[in-house]
């Protein structure tokens, strides 16, 4: 049974430019959650999407949008990258309560 | 919002020690998880444990949610251990809120 996975791996892009990263949920999870860790904090709740749709929004600007298709897998896409938003991005599935996050994306924004 | 205090923030071990990770929230929550974080950034689920007390293994959680308080357990700790452990709650519609975690190094 395959976990949540997440591409790329990695990531270097220019301040300006945009970026889309994406998440496969575990087998039978229908809810993906999007998550930023900066360097040295906890992850930082950015959105949810359940049913294709944005259920629940944390505190990012409108920079930060998303999509959910309908085999459950997810995108989030950043415009106008700022030197600010180089994290780890973080991707969690689930089906009821309990989350199970991917391996990650670590994104660099020079 | 809720806030999500963990203690301590850095801790040293020496294999074979136990040792005692605590979290605190600031209100009433529909769930908690603690997660270890690894190295290369993957977090990794100890314990989904709203309430009550879960073992596994060598590690075992306690949440008092009345109290709003969890504290995780690690004995006879091994050098693998090392880590980042982080604490999440659940509050309304399942966004987790985390906190800022405990780093914890068990040296041979």
């Amino acid at each position: 049974d395959a976990g949540v996975t997440q591409s790329p791996t990695h990531l270097i892009k220019t301040r300006g430019q945009q970026v889309t990263l994406r998440c496969s949920p575990k087998s039978g999870h229908d809810t993906v959650s999007w998550y930023q860790q900066a360097l040295g904090q906890g992850p930082q709740f950015i959105f949810q999407y359940y049913e294709e749709e944005e259920r629940q929004r944390g505190n990012f600007p409108d920079r930060f949008s998303g999509h959910q298709f309908p085999n459950y897998s997810s995108e989030l896409n950043v415009n106008a990258l700022l030197l600010g938003d180089s994290a780890l991005y973080l991707c969690a599935s689930s089906s009821g309560s309990e989350q199970y996050f991917g391996p990650g994306t670590r994104l660099t924004v020079t | 919002g809720i806030q999500v205090e963990q203690s301590p923030p850095d801790l040293i071990l020496q294999e074979g020690a136990n040792s005692t990770l605590r979290c605190n929230f600031s209100d009433s929550v529909n769930n908690l998880q603690w997660f270890h974080q690894n190295p290369w950034g993957q977090l990794i689920n100890l314990f989904y444990i709203p309430s009550g007390t879960k073992q596994n293994g060598r590690l075992s959680a306690t949440t008092v949610a009345t109290e709003r308080y969890s504290l995780l357990y690690i004995s006879s700790s091994q050098t693998t251990d090392s880590g980042v452990y982080f604490c999440a709650v659940e509050t309304s519609g399942s966004r987790l809120t985390f906190g800022e975690g405990t780093q914890l190094t068990v040296n041979p």
